[in-house]
């Protein structure tokens, strides 16, 4: 079965600052992965995902994150942290198949201090 | 309308009404999902549709009754909740099964925010 950890519930950086954002996954498959963030009282974006092509992948605002089998991880980075990144991130996981709803995290909160 | 919509945004219900959450998608997508998202929670699948048919249901108590008419919409019908269902809800859509137009990223509605009094 496919799980997803991440590392940190709430994670606080400086405005300016680099965001690092943990994703450790577990799938008995090739994965495909996927970071979504969520402003408050709204639904889910997608920020970016990761299909078996380039393992560096670069996303919307900034953001890229980086598949690395050997670590099963999948985090999520931006160099230069911006007060309108203040959300929660959630990393997700499915299977090559796409037969199985997406796996997601639990989230971390993000915030930006001025 | 493009994307995923929701309606009603906002739902303040007692515990002996019937009310119904719509959710409805503009991308040709062929699976739809109904989430519950609670404070401190993490998200909780809670229905899965595929071409229309039901092919998940995780557990969900009876007071919650999702339908699926037809590919672009879906409903979760509400009946005689609790206090801890109240709870963003949230639509999504994705298309799947593989293929060229297989993408399997799921797409998000904002949500209707459900409070049960």
């Amino acid at each position: 079965a496919q799980s997803v950890t991440q590392l940190g519930s709430h994670v606080s950086v400086s405005e300016g600052a680099l965001v690092l954002l943990r994703c450790n996954y577990s799938s008995s498959v090739p994965p495909y992965l996927f970071w979504y963030v969520q402003y408050p009282n709204q639904g889910l974006q997608l920020l970016l995902k990761y299909t078996s092509a380039a393992t560096l992948v670069k996303g919307i605002n900034g953001f890229e994150a980086e598949f690395k089998k050997s670590e099963t991880s999948f985090h999520l980075t931006k160099p230069s942290a911006h007060m309108s990144d203040a959300a929660e991130y959630f990393c997700a996981v499915s299977d090559l198949g796409g037969n199985t709803p997406l796996v997601f995290g639990k989230g971390t909160r993000l915030s930006v201090i001025a | 309308e493009t994307g995923v919509t929701q309606t009603p945004r906002h739902l303040v219900m007692g515990m002996t009404n019937k009310k119904s959450l719509k959710c409805e998608q503009h991308l040709g997508h062929n699976a739809m999902y109904w989430y519950k998202q609670s404070a401190k929670k993490p998200l909780e699948l809670m229905f899965v549709y595929n071409f229309k048919e039901q092919t998940e249901n995780n557990s969900v108590p009876s007071r919650f009754s999702p339908e699926c008419p037809n590919s672009s919409h879906l409903f979760l019908h509400l009946h005689t909740l609790q206090p801890e269902d109240s709870a963003l809800y949230l639509c999504a859509s994705s298309q799947v099964g593989g293929g060229a137009l297989s993408s399997y990223e799921q797409y998000f509605g904002p949500g209707t925010r459900l409070t049960v009094t």
